[in-house]
């Protein structure tokens, strides 16, 4: 699986966007962008994926660069309770690949 | 409704002991994943289930660890003499076969504590 990089800590303010980002500059054509989240003493649980195209959910939206190198994971209007660990995931669904390989993922810290 | 659950949700053991943990994932899905997450890291692949068949355990870190689904539903890890090293949150996922994006569903994992 191609690897991601991402910050090990960003800070926001509570009712501001807050934008993550993620570099994957070894992505191949048919990998998948997804993004989970895991807040304090649960498992992960997905946000959002996206291919080429960006995309929105009522989540959370995913810009993706225009060369797939970069990714942006965009939080509209931040919570306390997005505060979490953000995890950035190329997954190859052609190619029928099942695990999860996380990172280290970004820290979110919400200020209210 | 139901989402995946794991029990117990907390473990204490001494060294040497074996212990088992168990996932009910959520109802009808094909695959079910237990990861292994240490202190301040991410989660780690152990292994993954279609049905009863197990088809990676490339991620179980040694022979002490084994993990079995005998009817396609609920599974358990168990671990063998048990060592310091394995204290860590163990993560139960389970995924619907056919969804195109093969979105996992997590426990809210087991902690495991060898002293």
């Amino acid at each position: 699986d191609a690897k991601t990089t991402q910050p090990n800590s960003m800070e926001s303010n509570e009712e501001e966007p807050v934008h993550l980002p993620c570099n994957h500059s070894t992505i191949s054509g048919t990998d998948y962008i997804h993004w989970y989240r895991q807040l304090p003493s649960q498992g992960p649980e997905y946000v959002i994926h996206g291919l080429t195209s960006n995309v929105n959910n009522r989540m959370a939206s995913l810009a993706i660069a225009e060369d797939r190198k970069s990714s942006t994971l965009i939080l509209h209007r931040a919570t306390l309770r997005d505060a979490a660990v953000y995890y950035c995931i190329l997954r190859d669904l052609i190619q029928g690949a099942q695990k999860l390989v996380f990172g280290q993922g970004t820290r979110l810290t919400i200020n209210p | 409704g139901a989402g995946v659950s794991q029990s117990p949700r907390y473990k204490v053991a001494k060294r040497g002991q074996d212990v088992a943990l168990r996932c009910d994932p959520i109802s009808g899905h094909v695959s079910l994943f237990w990861y292994q997450q240490a202190l301040g890291q991410g989660p780690e692949f152990l292994t993954y289930f279609q049905n009863e068949a197990q088809l990676d355990k490339s991620g179980l870190p040694s022979d002490r660890f084994f993990a079995e689904r005998p009817e396609g539903s609920v599974s358990t890890l168990k671990i063998q003499r048990t060592q310091q090293e394995d204290s860590a949150v163990y993560l139960c996922a389970s995924s619907p076969w056919r969804e195109v994006h093969n979105e996992q569903f997590f426990g809210p994992g087991t902690r495991l504590t060898v002293l």
